[in-house]
């Protein structure tokens, strides 16, 4: 059973546009939810997180929101750059266990 | 360089043989953390360490599967008795203030 969900193995995007990848859970306990980005060969760089307590985190062009009675958040990226293109994971957690991760998106800004 | 460091960042084995694995995490965290990854997957949880003690073992840590953290630096994952099914990239991460849940590069092991 798949607790965090990516269901877009790929989005495609143009440069300058928003990209919006999404993300769905099913464990209520989950507190905290963070979002990754990966590069070949890299292991995860953390991107930006939020907590159950609020519904939207910004930091420069990257904004989490939560919508926790759907158990569904978002990435929103704008304006979207070339050196954007690579595999993101959403991960959620709760207490000192370790994170939760989905399967990934791979997205591709396209010039 | 102040992140968590993995060692070594690639490794190919014999099936059968045994593989160690080092994590230096980053010197101020308490918590560590090993995870698997295979193709097209995340990151699957391993194992954690709250300074030199094991608090949580994964399903997926079978027992040929150990995992030490001594003096509550540096952490070793061992597999024993490798078998094609452990190829896959082993990350680390270290998590506490100021930087948060951090990663390391990770090590990729391949079984023939």
């Amino acid at each position: 059973d798949q607790q965090v969900k990516q269901n877009s193995p790929s989005l495609s995007v143009q440069e300058g546009r928003i990209s919006i990848l999404n993300c769905d859970y099913t464990n209520s306990m989950f507190d905290y939810f963070l979002w990754y980005k990966k590069y070949p060969a890299e292991g995860p760089t953390f991107l930006i997180s939020i907590s159950s307590i609020k519904d939207k985190n910004e930091d420069g062009r990257f904004t989490v929101f939560l919508n926790k009675s759907a158990k569904h958040l978002s990435l929103h990226i704008v304006p979207s750059q070339p050196g954007d293109s690579a595999v993101y994971f959403c991960a959620a957690g709760g207490g000192a266990d370790g994170l939760t991760f989905g399967k990934g998106t791979h997205l591709i800004i396209q010039p | 360089d102040t992140g968590v460091s993995q060692d070594p960042r690639h490794k190919i084995t014999k099936r059968g043989q045994n593989v160690t694995f080092r994590c230096d995490p980053i010197s101020e965290h308490n918590r560590l953390y090993w995870y698997r990854q295979t193709l097209g997957q995340g990151p699957e949880f391993l194992t954690y360490f709250q300074n030199e003690a094991q608090l949580e073992k994964s399903r997926l840590l079978s027992d040929r599967f150990s995992a030490e953290r001594p003096k509550g630096s540096f952490s070793t994952l061992e597999i024993q008795r490798t078998e094609q099914g452990d190829s896959a990239m082993y990350l680390c991460a270290s998590t506490g203030l100021p930087t948060g849940y951090t990663f390391g590069s990770g090590t990729r092991l391949t079984v023939v």
